[in-house]
């Protein structure tokens, strides 16, 4: 079945270090990919999406690519601060059906 | 608009009993779901509404769980006779239709519910 699959956490960054999350994903159909951000105490929240191989979605600092090959979404920033602290999820939502399906969820501590 | 609402924040019931918790999506969204999360864990889907018509439930969703949509608003999901293993945050979303797999959906904070 559909599933994604992302690195475990928690990871821990100095403020103003390079962040990596990996994610993977298997699907039987062609999928939009997905990261949301939990902040403490809040909602999930969508950061940035992409709906077709090879297109990058950012949003904040952040990036991923669409890398069909390889059947990943890995999410970078350049620069993380303290306020980047969260739980990031990966994410895929096939075309023609209506749920979105989740990994498991990385947390990250940034450090001052 | 606030976003999606849910109500309560919190609940804790002891095993046995029935909860219901109530979610107010975005107005204008014809979709609405619902998603169970435990600790560790992303969110897992439940059950979907287009409107007031329930269109999908997971195998996840037993019997003793039933979701309702009635007027295609606002949704409630209750759990009949509460196990320990109940204990999650249950998670409701919306979205518009017709946007295809790319939409997104938009979260509510949750409702966390310990079965004591």
């Amino acid at each position: 079945g559909d599933s994604v699959t992302q690195m475990e956490g928690p990871v821990t960054l100095s403020e103003e270090a390079f962040l990596t999350i990996n994610c993977t994903y298997t699907a039987t159909g062609y999928p939009s990919l997905f990261w949301y951000v939990q902040y403490p105490g809040e909602g999930l929240q969508l950061l940035l999406k992409a709906t077709k191989a090879d297109d990058k979605g950012s949003n904040k600092g952040f990036e991923a690519t669409y890398r069909k090959e390889t059947t990943s979404f890995h999410l970078e920033k350049g620069s993380v601060q303290v306020s980047d602290s969260a739980v990031y999820f990966c994410a895929l939502s096939i075309t023609g059906g209506f749920k979105t399906i989740f990994g498991a969820g990385t947390r990250l501590f940034v450090k001052a | 608009d606030t976003g999606v609402s849910q109500n309560p924040r919190h609940k804790i019931t002891k095993r046995g009993q029935n909860v219901t918790f109530r979610c107010d999506p975005i107005s204008e969204h014809n979709r609405l779901y619902w998603y169970r999360q435990t600790l560790g864990q992303g969110p897992e889907f439940l059950t979907y509404f287009q409107n007031e018509a329930q269109l999908e439930k997971s195998r996840l969703l037993s019997d003793r769980f039933s979701a309702e949509r009635p007027k295609g608003s606002f949704s409630t999901l209750e759990i009949q006779r509460t196990e320990q293993g109940d204990s999650a945050m249950y998670l409701c979303a919306s979205s518009p239709s017709g946007g295809g797999a790319g939409t997104e959906a938009f979260f509510g904070q949750g409702t966390r519910l310990t079965v004591v």
